[in-house]
């Protein structure tokens, strides 16, 4: 029963490198998300999908590219990472659409940290 | 950009002692206020989902309450254990937004 798998768990960037975070769910969730984890903040969301083929802007979606490549992976990529990009990020997945008010199911997290 | 705050931000207690923490939000557009556990390197665990006003979830000795009038919610936990150690994050949805995430309790009790 694995759930919400993301990739990899830890990396360390150059500034100007860029990268892709991995996550794939075996739920058959129609939602997915992605959000980022900074000290003394709350979850806060990069980019989400409320269906298949669909991607929209959450509060902090600059510097960040997102793709559904099906119902089951949402990916997130860094063109050109920086350090204030230095975060966990969690990939999260849900029934319904965000706000349907259903329950979110997390990712164990990716730390990245960018040098 | 919605404001959920949550208090207090940290707190430390003996093991036995019940406790109470607390998530605002706003009080209109209401849908549904969740509660997450979020163990430290692990990821955040849904707790609790509650729509509609006077709504009380219960799981073992951890309940919460919801009045969606005032814009509140109370999660308690009573006779806290060790392993109850953890962040525990609140989540507001609108009818229309993205569910947004408090920044969270963090809870330590101590044996």
């Amino acid at each position: 029963n694995a759930g919400v798998t993301q990739t990899p768990k830890f990396q360390v960037l150059k500034t100007g490198q860029s990268m892709t975070l991995q996550c794939a769910q075996d739920m058959n969730h129609n939602s997915m998300y992605w959000y980022r984890q900074d000290p003394g903040m709350g979850l806060r969301l990069i980019y989400y999908s409320a269906s298949e083929g669909t991607t929209d802007k959450g509060e902090v979606p600059n510097g960040y590219n997102v793709s559904r490549l099906n119902k089951r992976e949402f990916s997130l990529r860094l063109e050109s990472a920086a350090p204030s990009q230095t975060s966990v990020y969690f990939c999260a997945s849900s029934v319904q659409g965000p706000s349907s008010g259903n329950t979110i199911y997390f990712g164990e997290g990716s730390w990245l940290t960018v040098v | 950009i919605l404001n959920v705050e949550q208090s207090p931000q940290s707190l430390h207690v003996q093991e036995g002692d019940s406790t109470n923490f607390t998530c605002s939000f706003p009080s209109s557009n209401f849908y549904a206020l969740h509660w997450y556990r979020w163990e430290t390197a692990k990821s955040p665990e849904a707790l609790f989902v509650m729509t509609l006003n006077g709504d009380e979830k219960k799981k073992g000795q951890i309940s919460a309450t919801l009045n969606t009038k005032e814009g509140y919610s109370y999660l308690y936990i009573k006779g806290s254990q060790p392993e109850d150690s953890a962040t525990y994050l609140c989540a507001f949805s609108g009818g229309s937004y993205i569910p947004t995430f408090g920044r969270g309790t963090s809870l330590i009790v101590h044996p």
